[in-house]
């Protein structure tokens, strides 16, 4: 069972334009959800998270949204840049236990 | 930010033998992931570590798999003997807390033959 899904699986976007990437869980007591981002040949790279108690994220051009009832989120980046692409990994996880990652959104940026 | 390092980069070793992946974590760090990744696809998880045990595994994690951390020295995982559908990338990390943010390694690529 897929406990963290995303969408779309590939999205391409112009330099400026705001890429929105969204994510879906299933187990309601996922408390903690961060989003991921990696480059072809490297790690997940942490690149912005948000707790279930708030409905808002920010950090610069990154915001994440959160609907606790629907149970889905969406990651949206603004004025998106050639250096943005790569692939975003959504990911929950609720107190002690390992986190369960979605197959990931591949995002192009065209300059 | 915090570096988690694994060694080696790159394996490939033949079905059936031993193989053991590396991983240097975040110094102060106490929580240790290992990670499956197969080309293309998402990152599922294997198992954590904390305390010198095994906290949580998955189906993924076999009886070939084990892990360890001998005196503070690389958190390892082995896989004694291998299969062909071991090939993957093993992405090692750590937190400070369970639960907590978890920090990457660059990953192990490791080809079965």
């Amino acid at each position: 069972q897929q406990q963290v899904r995303q969408s779309p699986q590939s999205l391409t976007v112009w330099e400026g334009e705001t890429a929105i990437l969204n994510c879906s869980y299933e187990n309601s007591a996922f408390d903690y959800f961060p989003w991921y981002q990696q480059f072809p040949g490297e790690g997940p790279a942490l690149l912005i998270a948000i707790r279930s108690v708030s409905d808002k994220k920010e950090d610069g051009r990154f915001t994440i949204f959160f609907n606790k009832r629907e149970k889905k989120l969406s990651l949206h980046i603004t004025d998106s840049q050639p250096g943005d692409s790569a692939t975003y990994f959504c990911a929950a996880s609720t107190g002690y236990q390992n986190f369960y990652f979605g197959k990931g959104t591949s995002l192009t940026v065209i300059p | 930010g915090p570096k988690v390092l694994q060694i080696p980069s790159h394996q490939i070793i033949d079905m059936g033998q031993m193989v053991t992946l590396n991983c240097d974590p975040v110094s102060n760090h106490l929580y240790f992931y290992w990670y499956k990744q197969i080309l293309g696809q998402q990152m599922e998880f294997l198992v954590n570590f904390y305390n010198g045990k095994v906290m949580e595994k998955s189906k993924l994690f076999k009886d070939q798999f084990s892990v360890e951390r001998p005196d503070g020295s690389y958190f390892t995982l082995k896989i004694q003997p291998t299969a062909l559908e071991d090939s993957a990338v093993y992405f090692c990390a750590s937190s400070l807390a369970g639960g907590d943010t978890q920090y990457f390694g660059p990953g192990t690529r490791l080809l079965v033959l």
